[in-house]
């Protein structure tokens, strides 16, 4: 079954606003890593987080091992940010990474 | 410093056609290589990784195969095309460990008709 759970699907927001995207993993995880995927389809890491709670700019990453989540706060959302961000974790065969099927993200003016 | 180059970058093929995608990383010594593949819409999934030359795993059977001749170079490939191949396909590096990140190509656009 699907090893990665992301959510919401899609956000809506206003410029300013603040965005939380969520992961839940069903299995246990060894590492977990944000990326940023462009309209064309590649993928630019935005925050690599094993474990417990980094900040970098405007972006604020949480991941709880034990609980098996991990979070990317968005402070004071920017049309720039607009796209879809998906998480992805390293399960027990750390060579394997599992991906969420991302969060969709608008942010309006 | 590490750079990770795909070719081609889009590719229309006919079903029943062979293929071959190549990536090669340069700046690093004996990488950790991954291919992935995404449907349109779909979910990124992992095909195959590889920790050293010539040791390829699979991760999930889409008839296709990997190889990797060279330390630095990647190579999937089939000798027939499904529909069921059209999609995204992204290559990726880490070093060795659990705890590594990983840096992705640009990947190649692949569309099967």
């Amino acid at each position: 079954g699907q090893q990665v759970q992301q959510s919401p699907t899609s956000l809506v927001l206003q410029e300013g606003e603040n965005a939380e995207l969520q992961c839940n993993f069903s299995t246990s995880l060894n590492s977990m890593q944000w990326f940023y995927q462009r309209p064309g389809g590649s993928l630019i890491s935005v925050f690599y987080n094993p474990s417990g709670t980094k900040q970098s700019g405007r972006l604020t990453s949480t991941t709880v091992i034990k609980e098996r989540r991990s979070s990317l706060h968005i402070s004071s959302s920017q049309i720039t940010d607009s796209g879809t961000y998906l998480c992805a974790m390293r399960g027990s065969n750390y060579n394997v990474l599992y991906f969420g099927s991302g969060t969709k993200l608008t942010v309006e003016p | 410093a590490q750079t990770i180059h795909q070719w081609p970058v889009a590719e229309i093929k006919a079903v029943g056609s062979p293929l071959s995608l190549g990536c090669t990383i340069k700046g690093k010594s004996s990488p950790n290589l991954y291919w992935y593949w995404q449907a349109t819409g779909g979910t990124l999934q992992q095909l195959f990784y590889s920790i050293t030359v010539g040791q390829v795993e699979s991760v999930v059977q889409l008839n296709l195969s990997a190889s990797r001749p060279k330390d630095d170079q990647f190579i999937l490939s089939t000798e027939k095309l499904l529909l069921s191949h059209s999609g995204f396909y992204l290559c990726a590096w880490s070093l060795t460990g659990p705890n590594e990140r990983l840096f992705f190509g640009h990947g190649t656009k692949l569309s099967v008709l």
